[in-house]
């Protein structure tokens, strides 16, 4: 069982429409973290939120953190091609701070 | 800068041969990490070093895994013996601070046959 959960597994959908995505747990949250994964790459960071209740936006790119820090939420406006790739959340709790946890992702396709 | 560096990029090797995976962070970051990402299991934290000491290895699956850092610009993962259960990609990420971005290298691909 995974800390944090993300829903859905997959997505597909066309170029220009909106998606949201979600990371739940059951646990509470010190911080949370959003990352994109391209094929054959590492993450990387898009962004951090620490606040119960803050949002964050980054150009097409809304992210929430819940007001009791246990889930998060990505929402993409007008997606695009470039948007496709591998979404993971991730997180330390606040009862091991010093520890990372991922969820297991939600994969995003674009289609033109 | 270059970013972290992994060798090899892929990896293929049979069942009970010794595998060494290896990884230069980001000069002038502290903190090194070694993960594994299955399609079962996601990515996970196998250890973790600061300043070259190995702080939490919690995570790393079992004897046979182990990780050393001799300097701040040089980190190794050893399997010995491989099992084919161990095929995953392997990245290493290096921060500045705990809490600091953490950036990833491109992975290593291990194929253990």
């Amino acid at each position: 069982t995974q800390l944090l959960e993300q829903s859905p597994q997959f997505l597909s959908i066309q170029e220009g429409e909106n998606l949201t995505v979600y990371c739940n747990s059951s646990s509470v949250f010190s911080s949370l973290q959003w990352y994109r994964q391209e094929p054959g790459e590492g993450p990387v960071l898009l962004v951090t939120v620490v606040t119960g209740g803050e949002v964050k936006k980054l150009k097409r790119l809304t992210f929430q953190f819940g007001d009791a820090r246990k889930d998060s939420s990505l929402h993409i406006t007008a997606a695009q091609p470039g948007d496709t790739g591998l979404y993971l959340c991730a997180g330390s709790t606040l009862y091991n701070f010093n520890k990372f946890y991922f969820g297991s992702g939600t994969k995003l396709n674009v289609k033109p | 800068d270059a970013g972290v560096i992994q060798s090899p990029r892929h990896e293929v090797t049979e069942m009970g041969q010794e595998v060494t995976l290896r990884c230069k962070p980001i000069s002038g970051h502290d903190y090194l990490f070694w993960y594994r990402q299955t399609m079962m299991r996601g990515l996970e934290l196998l250890i973790y070093f600061n300043n070259n000491v190995p702080i939490d290895d919690s995570g790393m699956p079992e004897d046979r895994f182990s990780a050393k850092m001799p300097n701040a610009s040089f980190s190794t993962l050893k399997i010995q013996p491989s099992e084919p259960r161990d095929s995953a990609v392997y990245f290493c990420a290096s921060s500045q601070g705990l809490k600091g971005t953490q950036y990833f290298g491109p992975g290593t691909r291990l194929l253990v046959l």
